[in-house]
């Protein structure tokens, strides 16, 4: 079945630092691909998308790179603010899957230090 | 306009007794989606609407839960005999449906403790 892989938290950095998130996934048919952010006391907020292979969403500095060879979609920063700080989840949504329901993985947090 | 929104935003319950929660999805928006998410997991996929129609209820943990969506708008997730393992945020999402529409807005949730 389909399913996703991110890296365990908490990921800590100092302002200004680069970030990456790694998020890996398998998946039956051909995914579209998400990053999803919580901000403290916040819901769920789409971050960036990618809807094919080589597609590259991006968002408020963020960016993530559909790779299907690496089946890999990992989020990058390259300077984060400590108002990054949240947690960030990475999910797919399969065409071979019936109502595009959302596939998470577990949620990374993060953690920008001033 | 206005996002989802989803009452009550937190709801403590004694074990046994039954809650509902309440989804108001964005206007116009097709499909409708419920997950559960257990603190420090991604959510899970519980049901899905299409309109009125509840397309999927596969996630759906036993037959204390119970959804609907009788008019295609506003959406109950009821859980019926709440026990521990319910404790959770419930989580509404609705998005417009359509090949290329696969972005779900989501509403703040629904904090559920079960003491």
């Amino acid at each position: 079945g389909n399913s996703v892989t991110q890296m365990e938290g908490p990921v800590t950095l100092s302002e200004e630092a680069f970030l990456t998130i790694n998020c890996t996934y398998t998946a039956t048919g051909y995914p579209s691909l998400f990053w999803y952010v919580q901000y403290p006391g916040e819901g769920l907020q789409l971050l960036l998308k990618a809807t094919k292979a080589d597609d590259k969403g991006s968002n408020k500095g963020f960016e993530a790179t559909y790779r299907k060879e690496t089946t890999s979609f990992h989020l990058e920063k390259g300077s984060v603010q400590v108002s990054d700080s949240a947690v960030y989840f990475c999910a797919l949504s399969d065409l071979m899957d019936s109502n595009y329901q959302l596939i998470w993985g577990a949620g990374t947090k993060l953690i920008i230090k001033p | 306009g206005a996002g989802v929104s989803q009452s009550p935003r937190y709801k403590v319950a004694k074990r046994g007794q039954d809650v509902a929660l309440r989804c108001d999805p964005i206007s116009g928006h097709v499909s409708l989606f419920w997950y559960q998410q257990a603190l420090g997991q991604g959510p899970e996929f519980l049901t899905y609407f299409q309109n009125e129609a509840q397309l999927d209820k596969s996630g759906l943990p036993s037959d204390r839960f119970f959804a609907e969506r009788p008019e295609g708008s506003v959406s109950t997730l009821k859980i019926q005999r709440t026990q521990q393992e319910d404790s959770a945020v419930y989580l509404c999402a609705s998005s417009f449906y359509g090949i290329d529409s696969y972005e779900q807005y989501f509403g703040p949730g629904t904090r559920l403790t079960v003491t």
